[in-house]
């Protein structure tokens, strides 16, 4: 199975920061790496696929970058509405599809 | 739009069984891979099987396996998964998610584009 492994695992930012996420995979798998937004008492939603192309609807301050074993998310001018928990998932090689383990992004 | 509307969570006791439904509507369902995918309490996602559009690839994680079955009516655009044998473990919010798959070049680039709002089970005595 491939392991996903986020960090950091909580981070705590001000609203206008900037903050990266990384999503580290114990084999390579290419570009097929997603980024999902969840809030609690809300379905997940997602952001990113192909490890950088961003899904219809996202804001453009988020974005995607990575290939192989290392990838990224970073949101830029943070705003009130980004302070979740961001999950990255491989879909390279299956079963299983495999989510990290979660970043949590909380208010300074 | 797309609706992915789940039913059939609820409390049962160990080594019981239950059965979720998803209804989908919004998007051409017969052509769509289906998934669901749980989240227990406190903790992060988990992916539960996949059945694709035709049926005819199945696939399960480990943790599941020989346990539920996952099944679809393209009929009527209906996506179920069927329980037996529920663990205190299997106690979570069960998600019924669509999955795309993003074409370019001689790539694709698969992802999971749509969830359902989730259904509860809790498997507790």
């Amino acid at each position: 199975d491939i392991q996903l492994t986020q960090s950091p695992s909580f981070l705590s930012a001000s609203v206008g920061d900037r903050v990266t996420i990384t999503c580290r995979a114990s084999q390579g798998i290419s570009r097929d790496l997603a980024w999902y937004q969840a809030k609690s008492g809300r379905a997940p939603s997602l952001l990113i696929y192909g490890a950088s192309i961003l899904q219809r609807g996202v804001p453009s301050r988020f974005s995607g970058s990575g290939s192989g074993t290392e990838f990224t998310l970073t949101i830029n001018n943070l705003q009130p509405e980004d302070f979740a928990t961001y999950y990255c998932q491989q879909l390279h090689t299956y079963p299983p599809i495999t989510f990290g383990q979660g970043t949590r992004l909380d208010i300074k | 739009e797309v609706q992915l509307v789940e039913s059939g969570g609820g409390l049962v006791q160990p080594g019981g069984s239950l059965r979720l439904s998803c209804a989908a509507s919004g998007f051409n369902f017969s052509m769509a891979g289906m998934n669901w995918v749980r989240q227990a309490p406190g903790k992060g996602l988990e992916w539960v099987a996949y059945i694709y559009a035709d049926s005819n690839t199945i696939l399960y994680a480990d943790s599941v396996k020989g346990r539920f079955t996952i099944s679809r009516d393209n009929a009527k655009r209906s996506l179920y998964l069927e329980m037996k044998n529920l663990r205190a473990e299997d106690t979570g919010l069960y998600y019924c998610v669509r999955w795309n798959g993003y074409c370019s070049g001689d790539h694709c680039y698969p992802s999971f584009d749509y969830w359902g709002q989730g259904s509860l089970v809790t498997v507790s005595s």
